[in-house]
C-alpha cells in the first residue's frame, strides 16, 4: 500500500506571496492532520479534517486555512507569507477520525525570502 | 494550554550503551503517547505507542514505560546501534473529544561507533 505523498516537496516563495500545498494519504485513510516543524518549535499541529470537515484546529492566524476532498486529499493554504512560515509542512493520515496512528508523509520544505 | 516537555534535548551514547528519553505531560486525561523516530532528512516514523491502560510496552531493543500518576512516559532503548541515531519526538494526546496531539520538542541523539 502507497504511503501518504506530499506535493509539492520543495517550494520558494517570497513574503505576501500565498502558497498551496497538497496531501495524499494512505488509501482507505479519512483523516488528514497537517503539522508545522521548525527547529525550535518542533512540531506543531495545524489542522485535522476528516470527511471533508475540520474537526480540529491549532493556534495558527487565519493566513493558514486548508480543505478536504471527498477522496480524502487534502490541501492547505498559507496566505501573505511571512518569513517565519519558513518550515517543513507535514500532514500525517490516519485510518478513522479518532484512530491514533498517524503516518506521516515526507513533508513539503516552504522557503519564504 | 496543554504542552509536553521532553528531555534532554541531544543525547551522546556509546555504541552498545542504553539511551532514555523522557517526557512530562500536562492533561491528566491524555491516553495515548507514541514515540516517532525521524533521521535526517526523513519522515516521522512511528516506533512504539502505549496506552494509558498499560504501564509498559516493549518491542525488542525498545521499550516505553508509563507513569500516569506523575504524568511521565519513557523511551528506552537497549545495546544502541548507530542506525538508532536520529531525533525522537514523543507526544500526548489531547482528549477533549478532538484528538489531537502534542508534541514534544524533540531529543536528538547521538550513538557513537
Amino acid at each position: 500500500k502507497a504511503g501518504v505523498t506530499q506535493t509539492p516537496r520543495y517550494l520558494i516563495k517570497t513574503r505576501g506571496q500565498q502558497v498551496t500545498l497538497s496531501c495524499s494519504p494512505i488509501s482507505g485513510h479519512r483523516s488528514v492532520s497537517w503539522y508545522q516543524q521548525t527547529p525550535g518549535q518542533g512540531l506543531q499541529f495545524l489542522f485535522e479534517y476528516f470527511s471533508e470537515t475540520q474537526r480540529n484546529k491549532g493556534n495558527f492566524p487565519g493566513r493558514f486555512s486548508g480543505r478536504q476532498f471527498s477522496n480524502s486529499r487534502s490541501e492547505m493554504n498559507v496566505s501573505t507569507l511571512e518569513l517565519g512560515d519558513s518550515a517543513l509542512y507535514l500532514c500525517a493520515s490516519s485510518l478513522d477520525w479518532g484512530r491514533e496512528t498517524q503516518y506521516f508523509g515526507p513533508g513539503t520544505r516552504l522557503l519564504v525570502l | 494550554g496543554e504542552n509536553v516537555e521532553q528531555h534532554p534535548s541531544t543525547l551522546s551514547v556509546q555504541e552498545g550503551d542504553s539511551a532514555v528519553i523522557k517526557c512530562t505531560y500536562s492533561d491528566s486525561a491524555s491516553n495515548y503517547f507514541p514515540w516517532y523516530k525521524q533521521e535526517l532528512g526523513k519522515r516521522p516514523q512511528l516506533i512504539i505507542d502505549i496506552r494509558s491502560n498499560v504501564g509498559e510496552k516493549k518491542d525488542q531493543r525498545i521499550a516505553v514505560t508509563l507513569n500516569k500518576t506523575a504524568k511521565h512516559f519513557s523511551l528506552h532503548i537497549t545495546e544502541t546501534q548507530p542506525e538508532d541515531s536520529a531525533v525522537y519526538f514523543c507526544a500526548a494526546s489531547e482528549t477533549s473529544g478532538t484528538y489531537k496531539y502534542i508534541f514534544g520538542t524533540g531529543t536528538r541523539l547521538k550513538v557513537l561507533a
